[in-house]
């Protein structure tokens, strides 16, 4: 049974640019949680995705965006990249809520 | 909104001794508490978790306690291997449609 699934594992990217990080949930799970986690930190919320619609969203610009296709994968996007965007990107998915969520392996993304 | 504390930020424990790690949250809704162990490198995997309808959980030599009066939940890990050397983070959260709010994590080393 596969777990969660990220893409692209390692990204790097210079300022102002934009990036795409792709995830697909568990089989079965319906809810997919973004988190950006920087060095040294805990995972910080960003959004929240249950059913294809937006159920929460973290204190992140409007940069950052995210949505959820019928097949309950997601895009988390971020416009105009800053230095301080550098992180490891993780999704979470869980089968209809925020409990018992299960990471992917992350998306390290370095911003030059 | 929630904010987790957690207690200590690194902790050393020779091997076979016993680590415990302790967290606060602030809101009193607040009732899944999860707890992810991440590996250098790694994503953040779910150990142990309890709700609030309980007040202790345990699974081998990994046990979580929670006292909701006073608003503190700790992890308590017994008979340290090596491979328990990790960075540990508990987190919190309501039960529906609300993030999960991670404390900053304890990097624990277990010394052979």
């Amino acid at each position: 049974d596969a777990g969660v699934t990220q893409s692209p594992t390692h990204l790097i990217k210079t300022r102002g640019q934009h990036v795409t990080l792709r995830c697909s949930p568990i089989s079965g799970h319906k809810s997919v949680s973004w988190y950006q986690q920087v060095l040294g930190q805990g995972p910080q919320f960003i959004f929240q995705y249950y059913e294809k619609e937006e159920r929460g969203r973290g204190n992140f610009p409007d940069r950052f965006s995210a949505r959820q296709f019928p097949n309950y994968s997601s895009e988390l996007n971020v416009n105009a990249l800053l230095l301080g965007d550098s992180a490891l990107y993780l999704c979470a998915s869980s089968f209809g809520g925020p409990e018992t969520q299960y990471f992917g392996p992350g998306t390290r993304l370095l911003v030059l | 909104g929630e904010n987790v504390e957690q207690h200590p930020s690194t902790l050393s424990v020779q091997e076979g001794d016993s680590a415990v790690i302790k967290c606060t949250y602030s809101d009193s809704a607040s009732n899944y508490f999860p707890w992810y162990k991440q590996e250098l490198g790694k994503r953040p995997q779910l150990i142990i978790d309890i709700r609030s309808n309980v007040g202790e959980k345990k699974d081998q030599r990994i046990a979580v306690t929670l006292n909701k009066t006073a608003k503190h939940f700790s992890l308590h890990i017994t008979e340290t291997q090596p491979e328990d050397s990790a960075v540990y983070f508990c987190a919190a959260s309501k039960r529906r449609n609300t993030p999960l709010v991670f404390g900053k994590g304890t990097r624990l080393s277990v010394i052979a």
